[in-house]
């Protein structure tokens, strides 16, 4: 079974601190993206990448930067982070675009 | 993105089937999908249908496509409390997939 692990499953910010979200997943996927979930929302992407070092923007990019500099591992930055980004982020994979996701089980983050 | 939606809630009582409906706006989407998200957790997939099917069954998990009127279904039979959770539907548009805003299925016992 394809395994997508998020580092934290809480964390708690305060206003302009810089944040990492990591996510790990074991079973070789090309692609993996961010979403953030907001209760009404549903989900939205907000960066994934197809290969590493490459990026794609989502829907909802401001505000955050992504990393992937190695295959297994995508990593989501808020450089400051800002109240309007508590959220839940979920952690995705899959091995070609279209195909079905992998999700982790999620971060909430509050930002203080 | 374009819009995917679907009812923000659905209460049933254990037993009864639950229809969960979706449209949708794409008419080149290849895969249609529903994933299903427990209190606390990640989602997970729980079934798909490729575009040029109308129809799939999986145990208690029913899939309709109407793909003129871009309207997708999943019908539970005999729902459990066990399946209280949100459930959203997707389309792949271009490499990305676009989500509902999910549908809260709440079972009654």
């Amino acid at each position: 079974d394809v395994k997508v692990t998020q580092s934290s499953r809480y964390l708690v910010k305060r206003t302009g601190e810089k944040v990492f979200l990591e996510c790990v997943q074991d079973m070789d996927h090309e692609n993996m993206f961010w979403y953030r979930q907001d209760p009404g929302l549903g989900l939205r992407l907000i960066y994934f990448s197809y290969d590493v070092k490459m990026k794609e923007k989502g829907d909802i990019p401001e505000g955050y930067s992504v990393s992937r500099e190695k295959k297994e591992r995508f990593s989501l930055i808020l450089e400051s982070a800002s109240t309007n980004q508590t959220s839940m982020y979920l952690c995705a994979s899959s091995l070609y675009s279209n195909e079905k996701l992998f999700f982790g089980s999620g971060t909430q983050l509050s930002v203080l | 993105g374009e819009d995917v939606e679907q009812s923000l809630f659905l209460s049933v009582r254990e037993g009864d089937s639950s229809v969960i409906n979706c449209t949708y706006t794409d008419s080149s989407s290849t895969y249609l999908y529903w994933y299903k998200q427990e209190p606390g957790a990640g989602l997970q997939l729980l079934t798909y249908i490729f575009s040029n099917m109308d129809m799939k069954q999986d145990q208690r998990l029913t899939v309709l496509l109407n793909k003129k009127d871009k309207h997708l279904s999943l019908r539970i039979a005999d729902t459990q409390t066990g399946d209280s959770a949100i459930y959203f539907c997707a389309e792949n548009q271009g490499n990305m997939l676009t989500f509902g805003g999910g549908t809260r299925l709440m079972v009654k016992p």
